[in-house]
């Protein structure tokens, strides 16, 4: 399979806390993209971070992106219950030129408990 | 208020019938997606178009095919050749660009399932 590995697979944390998910891929690639997407809704972009840049911050959000390993991590600073949701990384790979072909992981479900 | 939108919400279909799943987006985007999502999975692109009258095959594009006459719309249908079409299907858009350094813009989905 080309999907990307995300773990963990599930998250479950109190309100406030910190909540940290991790992301593997498998080929180089031109920037790497975390998607949020509510139950039964579409996907909502949050963040996509180029190969030559190592860390980005939007809100409360930061991303780093490791490309040696071929890893990159999200992490939600004071959780919200509105974080509640499934987050997916979405990997281009650096061959594909033009078209915006993605390689998404599995998800990450992320409850936050009140 | 620009966005994607995706029609109908639910679908059903019968045992050796097509479907077709639109599609529309005011975006002005050249590109448009489809992608299909199994429970708990995630998401597995059909077939994909980068400008009018133009599209290729993505992943699992068998049992499906897709027309791109307008710049706004990318319909799917899903034939009877596709034997396990149930399924959350998502249609997305994106700006065009060269390194594809462009985030995608989700619709909806349609809820399909098997009668």
């Amino acid at each position: 399979s080309q999907q990307g590995e995300e773990d963990p697979q599930a998250l479950s944390i109190q309100e406030g806390e910190n909540a940290t998910m991790n992301c593997s891929y498998k080929t180089s690639i031109n920037n790497l993209q975390w998607y949020r997407q509510n139950s039964g809704r579409g996907l909502v972009h949050l963040i996509l971070i180029r190969s030559n840049e190592r860390e980005k911050h939007s809100g409360r959000l930061r991303v780093t992106l490791d490309t040696s390993k071929k890893s990159s991590s999200l992490l939600i600073t004071a959780s919200r219950a509105a974080d509640t949701a499934s987050y997916f990384c979405a990997s281009r790979p650096e061959l594909i030129q033009g078209a915006q072909k993605l390689v998404f992981g599995q998800g990450t479900r992320l409850t936050i408990n009140p | 208020d620009g966005g994607i939108t995706q029609s109908p919400k639910y679908l059903f279909r019968k045992e050796g019938q097509n479907v077709t799943l639109s599609c529309e987006q005011n975006l002005n985007h050249d590109a448009m997606y489809w992608y299909r999502q199994d429970p708990g999975q995630g998401l597995r692109l059909i077939y994909y178009s980068q400008i009018v009258n133009d599209f290729q095959k993505g992943d699992i594009a068998e049992g499906y095919s897709v027309s791109r006459e307008k710049k706004e719309s990318f319909p799917l249908t899903v034939t009877s050749a596709q034997k396990n079409p149930t399924a959350f299907y998502l249609c997305a858009s994106s700006i065009q660009e060269h390194w594809g350094n462009q985030p995608q813009h989700f619709g909806d989905g349609t809820r399909l399932s098997i009668l």
